[in-house]
């Protein structure tokens, strides 16, 4: 049962648009989300976060909303470019306890030139 | 400063036999997490680490599968008599430990059970 769902597996945007990755949990208890970036043979990285006390939070070209009523976040990248082409990862947690990071399946952001 | 490093960065081995896979954590991060990732799946956690007692397990799938970081920085994800299922890539991340930072990756061990 998928705590965490990412329900587009690909996306596609030209470059200068804005990318907009969105994602869904089931878990109420969670208070903790994360985005996380991937590249071919490497680790996920980290990317951005947000507590459920809040309902948005921005670091540069990148914004993270969260509707906790609709259990739904989303990732907001503006202006897009080549460069962020990779797979997004959404992760949720349960802060004070262990932290671990439940993710959802990924999306994969192709920006075209 | 140095991230997180696993080694090998690749292990090939056959059905049955024994394997371990190595982490090396950002210094001072006091807690370390074992993640697996099979092909089209997000990362599944295993375990966790805080300083040197697995603080929870949950994720691991069976008895087979036992991690160790015995003087509270390296740890080892050992796994016995391995199976064809159990091939994926097996992921690392360390944190300060505190609640609220963030979780750093390494690049992973390729693990392939033939």
């Amino acid at each position: 049962d998928q705590q965490v769902k990412q329900n587009s597996p690909s996306l596609s945007v030209q470059e200068g648009r804005i990318s907009i990755l969105n994602c869904d949990y089931t878990n109420s208890m969670f208070d903790y989300f994360l985005w996380y970036k991937k590249y071919p043979a490497e680790g996920p990285t980290f990317l951005i976060s947000i507590s459920s006390i809040k309902d948005k939070n921005e670091d540069g070209r990148f914004t993270v909303f969260l509707n906790k009523s609709a259990k739904h976040l989303s990732l907001h990248i503006v202006p897009s470019q080549p460069g962020d082409s990779a797979v997004y990862f959404c992760a949720a947690s349960v802060r004070g306890g262990s932290e671990k990071l439940v993710f959802g399946k990924g999306t994969k952001l192709t920006v075209n030139p | 400063g140095a991230g997180v490093s696993q080694t090998p960065s690749n292990k090939v081995t056959e059905k049955g036999k024994y394997v371990e896979l190595r982490c090396d954590p950002i210094s001072g991060h006091t807690a370390l997490y074992w993640y697996r990732q099979s092909l089209g799946q997000g990362p599944e956690f295993l375990i966790y680490f805080q300083g040197t007692g697995a603080a929870d397990d949950s994720g691991l799938p069976n008895d087979r599968f036992f991690a160790v970081r015995p003087e509270g920085s390296v740890s080892t994800l050992k796994i016995q008599r391995t199976e064809r299922g159990d091939s994926a890539v097996y992921l690392c991340a360390s944190s300060l430990g505190l609640t609220g930072y963030e979780q750093y990756f390494g690049p992973g061990t390729r693990l392939t059970v033939t």
